[in-house]
Parts: structure tokens; C-alpha cells; sequence
């Protein structure tokens, strides 16, 4: 079974950096392409950021140059690396995997995780 | 950047009710367009792929159509559970940008 395990939220002034964590089990992980998605209070959903099978990243332009998106394939763990956050970026963050090329979606989302950038 | 606009926004609809919930794309997408469902609070949970591709497990009530720029979701006899909110999102390059989503209410 798959399985996403989002952690790392938390509440963060704005400037400041956090990490946020995704434990992935029950497939490929180190060959599979992960991408982070976020959802504003209220709103509706945005993706950040992607992480291609053969590592290559990729960026929404409102993160680009503030995130790094990463992977550890020795513990099945995909990072986002936000620094310099802003009170926009408050939002659940959730990871997301796929897409392969029979499959072009996210099939599998963790739960989420909360960051708040407040002062 | 791909814009993709959803309509409607909102819709009321009773148990029962078929359902059409539209996605527009700002340029050609072949067929790399997907659907989802999210209920508050819980994450979204894919239900169609590649335009009209069912995801396994999902009921055969929900079915997608169209290629190109002109999508649809249908939903053919409504029950209580997938009273929800519909996103719509295009895999046919970065950034892989959603529809600003369609609440589904009862009425």
C-alpha cells in the first residue's frame, strides 16, 4: 500500500525558514517523480514544486529562488526547504506523488501539513 | 503558465441529480488532464487521469471527457458523499496548474 507522511509544519515569523518532511513506503521512491502542493486557508490548490525520476527540480514562479525541493532515497524522504517565507505562503502543505507517464496525476497525497507565517 | 477555468464555480444539486462540471485550458493539452475530489479537511483524491481514464477504485458513476482545451467531469446520480469540491488539473507542462475548483453543495 502507499502510503505519504507529511511533518514539519509549524508556526514561523516571516523571514524565517522550516523544512518540511514526506516519508513515502509502498512503491519506488527513489524513481518516481514527488511533487509539494499547498492550499491556503479557504482556498483552492497550488502546486510548488516537483522533483523529477531522474532528479531534476522544478518551481512555481511565487517559490522559485525561496524553496529547494530534495529527496533522500536511503530513508524514502522527500524535503521542501522554505526559507525567507512570507505571510502568503501560510498554507497545508502536502506532497504529492507522480506523475508517471502511464499515469500523468498525483495518485497519492499525504495528509498535510500546516505552516502558518505570522509575527 | 496554463490557465485552466472551471465552471461553474458553485452548484446546487440534489441526491440523485447528474452533474457536468466543465475545465477550460488557455492552450492545447492533448489529453493530459485530471480530476479530483477533495472533501474539507482531508487531502484530494484522484478520480480521473488523462482525461477520461477512471482511477482504480473509484465508482463508475464519475466519468471524464474531452481533448485538447474543452473538458468535462460528469457525475451521474449524485450520492451524499460526493458532495465535495472538484479541481481540475493540466500534466501537460510546468507548472502543473489546477482549476480554481467547483463546490458541490446540496440542495
Amino acid at each position: 500500500e502507499v502510503r505519504l507522511v507529511d511533518s514539519g509544519g509549524a508556526l514561523i515569523q516571516p523571514g524565517g525558514s522550516l523544512r518540511l518532511s514526506c516519508v513515502a513506503s509502498g512503491f519506488a521512491f527513489d524513481t518516481s517523480a514527488m511533487s509539494w502542493v499547498r492550499q491556503a486557508p479557504g482556498k483552492g490548490l497550488e502546486w510548488v514544486s516537483a522533483i523529477s525520476a531522474s532528479d531534476s527540480t522544478y518551481f512555481a514562479d511565487s517559490v522559485r529562488g525561496r524553496f529547494a525541493i530534495s529527496r533522500d532515497k536511503s530513508s524514502n524522504t522527500l524535503y521542501l526547504q522554505m526559507s525567507s517565507l512570507r505571510v502568503e505562503d501560510t498554507a497545508v502543505y502536502f506532497c504529492a506523488k507522480g506523475p508517471i507517464i502511464t499515469l500523468p496525476a498525483f495518485d497519492s497525497w499525504g495528509q498535510g501539513t500546516l505552516v502558518t507565517v505570522a509575527s | 503558465d496554463i490557465q485552466l477555468t472551471q465552471s461553474p464555480s458553485f452548484l446546487s444539486a440534489s441526491v440523485g441529480d447528474r452533474v457536468t462540471i466543465t475545465c477550460r485550458a488557455s492552450q492545447d493539452l492533448r489529453h493530459f488532464l485530471a480530476w479530483y475530489q477533495q472533501i474539507p479537511g482531508k487531502a484530494p483524491k484522484l478520480l480521473i487521469f488523462s482525461a477520461s481514464t477512471l482511477q482504480s477504485g473509484v465508482p463508475s458513476r464519475f466519468s471524464g471527457s474531452g481533448s485538447g482545451s474543452d473538458f468535462s467531469l460528469t457525475i451521474s446520480g449524485l450520492q451524499p458523499e460526493d458532495f465535495a469540491t472538484y479541481y481540475c488539473q493540466q500534466f501537460y507542462n510546468f507548472p502543473y496548474t489546477f482549476g480554481r475548483g467547483t463546490k458541490v453543495e446540496i440542495k
